[in-house]
């Protein structure tokens, strides 16, 4: 069964405190490794795909990284409008009815203070 | 684009009434998934359809809990009767089948009394 687990749960930065979140996962083969953002009261919204172990992706002051076992998602000089829950999740490189399927982890909850 | 529309935002029930929920997918998508999120057990895939059809239907909790899909721009999640256990916020997302983005919906936020 595949596994996504997230660390921490909870992280409190200042503003320009640059830190990394978890995203720890076991799969049975990885088709792709997704990270999402979600805002209270909305729907996760899509950051990034990573495919394969040492590629990363960038976007403004977000950094994803991957290897067999983990992704990180690097957060450099964040803003408080960074402020948001941080979803993983897995896409297991299998056919049939798994095609598809997204496992997610419990999310890390960023919190970014002025 | 409007991206996924979903209806009715929030619903608040009493036990044991039918629940209704409501999925418009992206234009041109043609796979459909339903996921349910709460506290305790986070995001939850619950079923997912391609051109129509359910693939996977293995996270549906159980029997009282119902998906369809008549046609590419239409879906519906039917919970009969609903339990207070129901409670929970429930998304829909779409993506081109063989793509690996999908794209959520708002959500609706059922609270069953």
């Amino acid at each position: 069964e595949d596994q996504v687990t997230q660390s921490p749960e909870a992280l409190r930065l200042q503003e320009g405190e640059s830190s990394s979140l978890n995203c720890s996962y076991t799969v049975s083969g990885l088709r792709g490794l997704f990270w999402y953002r979600q805002d209270p009261g909305k729907g996760p919204e899509f950051l990034f795909t990573l495919y394969s172990a040492g590629e990363e992706k960038e976007k403004e002051r977000l950094k994803a990284t991957l290897t067999k076992k983990e992704s990180f998602l690097h957060i450099t000089a964040p803003k408080p409008e960074d402020s948001a829950t941080y979803l993983c999740a897995v896409q297991a490189n299998a056919g049939g009815t798994s095609y598809g399927k997204l496992t997610f982890g419990q999310g890390t909850i960023l919190t970014v203070h002025p | 684009d409007a991206g996924v529309i979903q209806s009715p935002r929030h619903e608040v029930t009493e036990m044991g009434q039918e629940v209704t929920l409501r999925c418009k997918p992206i234009s041109g998508h043609n796979s459909l998934f339903w996921y349910r999120q709460t506290m305790m057990r986070g995001l939850e895939l619950l079923i997912y359809f391609n051109n129509n059809v359910p693939i996977d239907d293995s996270g549906m909790p159980e029997d009282r809990f119902s998906a369809k899909m008549p046609n590419a721009s239409f879906s519906t999640l039917k919970i009969q009767p609903s339990e207070p256990r129901d409670s929970a916020v429930y998304f829909c997302a779409s993506s081109f089948w063989g793509a690996d983005t999908q794209y959520f919906g708002p959500g609706t936020r059922l609270t069953v009394l």
